[in-house]
Parts: structure tokens; C-alpha cells; sequence
């Protein structure tokens, strides 16, 4: 699985849009592009993947550079509930591993 | 829908002792998952099931770890014996089908926090 590069922290204020960026320079051309989060002391949870186009569900907005080599996850109206841990993992199509990284800790401020 | 459960949430051990953890998937689910999460790390994968055959377990070190998934429904993790790097949470997760058939959402639960001293 291709590699990922994320912040390792970003803050948000409540309120405005959290707009994660999520770099996968080496990323091949079956491989999707999905968004977890962690909530303090819970497990991950899915938000949103997508393979070239840009994505939109009721969690968040995924928009992917047209070379795919970077992404973007949009929470639009972030809410203190949205403070966690974002990881962005790259996987193969049909592969059920998922590969965590470091991920990146939002902190959406009041 | 009842989600994944995991027992006990904390587990206290010293070194060197035993200690088994219990994960009960979504039901209907095929696949299960044991991951360990060492602070300020994302979750890593130990082993994989399908149905209670062993898809994947090259991460686990299986000089002490061990799991089993009876009739491909519940797991157990165990370690034995334990050492002060096993101090993480280790995190289960379930989802519908089958490695190579398209992807289904992992559900993760809550994890069970283990303390070796």
C-alpha cells in the first residue's frame, strides 16, 4: 500500500470548515483513498474514501487532486464533537487491511 | 444493530503473566480483525480472520501471541507471556465480506486497554 503524509496536528474554530490535507505522492492507479477518525478512547471510525472523484457523504467532503498524489477531507461546520484523530489511508481496491499512519489531530476550539 | 464488543475494556498484568481478551463481532460479519494500538500510534493489524480460518498474520508475534476465532464467530487474543512493550489497546474489528470481493466498512469497538507492569 502506497504511503501517506499528514500533519501531525491542526486546529479548527468551531463552526468553520476543518479542511485536512493528506499527501500519497506514490499512490497507483487502483488504489482508493479513505478517511478514519478516532475519537478519544474509541475505536476508528470510517468517514469517506473515493478513488478519483470528489466524494460527499453526511460526515465530510473528500476532493482529490486530479494526479491523485494528494487529497483533502472537508468536515464543512466543524463541532467540538469532530476533535479527534484523522488518518488517511491509501489501499488497494478489494484488499480489507488497513494500514494506519500517525494521522493527524484536529482540535476544533470553542 | 449491536455493535462490536470487546472485554474487559482495562487490564492490569505484571510481567511475564498471562492474559486473554475476548471480542464478540457484529453479527453476520465474516471477517474479524485484532489490532494493537501503542500510544501516539495508529492502530497496527495482528491478525485477520475469515469466517475462523487465519487470513493474515504476519504481524503478530506469535512466539507469545495467540488467536482464535471458534465458529467463526467470537475471538480470543491471548498473550503469554507478557512484556512491558505489549502495554497498549488492542482494538477489534469486524466487517461483512470476504478479502478480494470489494470492500466493506471495518467497525471498530471500543478496545481493551492493557497495562504490563
Amino acid at each position: 500500500d502506497a504511503k501517506t503524509t499528514q500533519p501531525p496536528s491542526m486546529d479548527c474554530a468551531e463552526g468553520r470548515a476543518a479542511n485536512l490535507p493528506c499527501n500519497h505522492s506514490t499512490i497507483s492507479g487502483n488504489e482508493y483513498v479513505y478517511w478514519y477518525r478516532q475519537i478519544h478512547s474509541q475505536g476508528p471510525q470510517y468517514i469517506i474514501h473515493g478513488l478519483k472523484n470528489n466524494e460527499t457523504n453526511e460526515m465530510a467532503s473528500l476532493i482529490i487532486t486530479e494526479d491523485r498524489k494528494s487529497s483533502t477531507l472537508i468536515l464543512p461546520h466543524a463541532t467540538l464533537r469532530d476533535t479527534a484523530v484523522y488518518y488517511c489511508i491509501v489501499r488497494v481496491q478489494g484488499a480489507q487491511k488497513l494500514v494506519f499512519g500517525q494521522g493527524t489531530r484536529l482540535t476544533i476550539n470553542p | 444493530e449491536a455493535g462490536v464488543a470487546q472485554s474487559p475494556r482495562y487490564k492490569i498484568i505484571e510481567k511475564r503473566q498471562s492474559v486473554a481478551f475476548w471480542c464478540n463481532p457484529i453479527s453476520g460479519h465474516a471477517t474479524l480483525y485484532w489490532y494493537q494500538q501503542i500510544l501516539g500510534q495508529g492502530p497496527k493489524l495482528l491478525i485477520q480472520f475469515q469466517n475462523n480460518g487465519v487470513v493474515d498474520d504476519s504481524q503478530l508475534p506469535k512466539d507469545r501471541f495467540s488467536a482464535e476465532r471458534l465458529k467463526g464467530v467470537d475471538s480470543t487474543l491471548k498473550i503469554q507471556p507478557a512484556k512491558l512493550e505489549d502495554s497498549a489497546v488492542y482494538l477489534c474489528a469486524s466487517s461483512f465480506g470476504p478479502s478480494g470481493t470489494g470492500w466493506y466498512e471495518q467497525y471498530f469497538g471500543p478496545g481493551t486497554r492493557l497495562t504490563v507492569t
